[in-house]
């Protein structure tokens, strides 16, 4: 595998349902994010870590919690979700060097809450 | 004021014609500026950083960047359909909570034979 992989690559859950989105780096970065993309929205983000430390929750609603268990796997567990959660979400991954974000996405999981 | 902004298109040019897509950003202090092009139903692709005052060229594609403005644009050179996707300009802005990088909404671009 290269690259950043995700699983599932499509979903559609209940919205009593709990389910988790896996992510996997292949790059050897340091930093992994989570972000939301819904039609005609840019890009949200919700989670980022560095070095397995959640640095940054965008005010995200707590039916979405992320797990970094180690530098190359990131989850993000779903429970309870409502209609309005249903997106693209994506998975990315940098090598934080100074000012330099270049960020790789995966796939995505493209959501659907029924 | 948007943070990063984008006219959303969508921007019709011939195929082999150049393609301009512009960006405008509002944080002065940004030092790091990046495109990404996204087709319909797939995740953004990076296809070009740049982090200096000037043209940043590569293949068919050239980065300006014009930090006195807060505009960097993107410049695709004899146009391809293949080119035809969603390009995302992300900024690297100072928040509350540090740096993260910030998406426009996109420019749709479509080639036409």
């Amino acid at each position: 595998e290269t690259g950043v992989t995700q699983t599932p690559r499509h979903l559609v859950m209940g919205m009593t349902n709990k389910k988790s989105l896996k992510c996997e780096q292949h790059l050897g970065h340091n930093a992994m994010y989570w972000y939301k993309q819904s039609a005609k929205k840019p890009l949200e983000l919700m989670f980022v870590y560095s070095l397995e430390e959640r640095v940054e929750n965008n005010s995200v609603p707590s039916r979405f919690s992320p797990e970094c268990p180690n530098s190359s796997h990131l989850f993000l567990h779903l429970h309870t979700l409502q209609p309005e959660d249903s997106a693209l979400y994506l998975c990315a991954s940098s090598q934080h060097t100074g000012t330099s974000y270049e960020q790789y996405f995966g796939p995505g999981t493209r959501l659907t809450v029924t | 004021q948007k943070e990063v902004e984008q006219n959303s298109g969508p921007l019709s040019v011939p195929e082999g014609a150049i393609a301009s897509l512009n960006c405008t950003y509002s944080d002065r202090g940004s030092q790091s500026f990046f495109w990404y092009r996204q087709y319909s139903g797939k995740s953004p692709e990076l296809i070009m950083s740049i982090y200096s005052n000037g043209d940043k060229e590569d293949g068919r594609f050239t980065a300006q960047l014009n930090k006195a403005s807060q505009y960097v644009s993107l410049l695709i050179r004899d146009s391809q359909p293949s080119d035809s996707a969603t390009y995302l300009c992300a900024v690297d802005i100072l928040t509350g909570g540090g740096n993260k990088l910030t998406f426009g909404t996109g420019t749709q671009l479509k080639v036409e034979l």
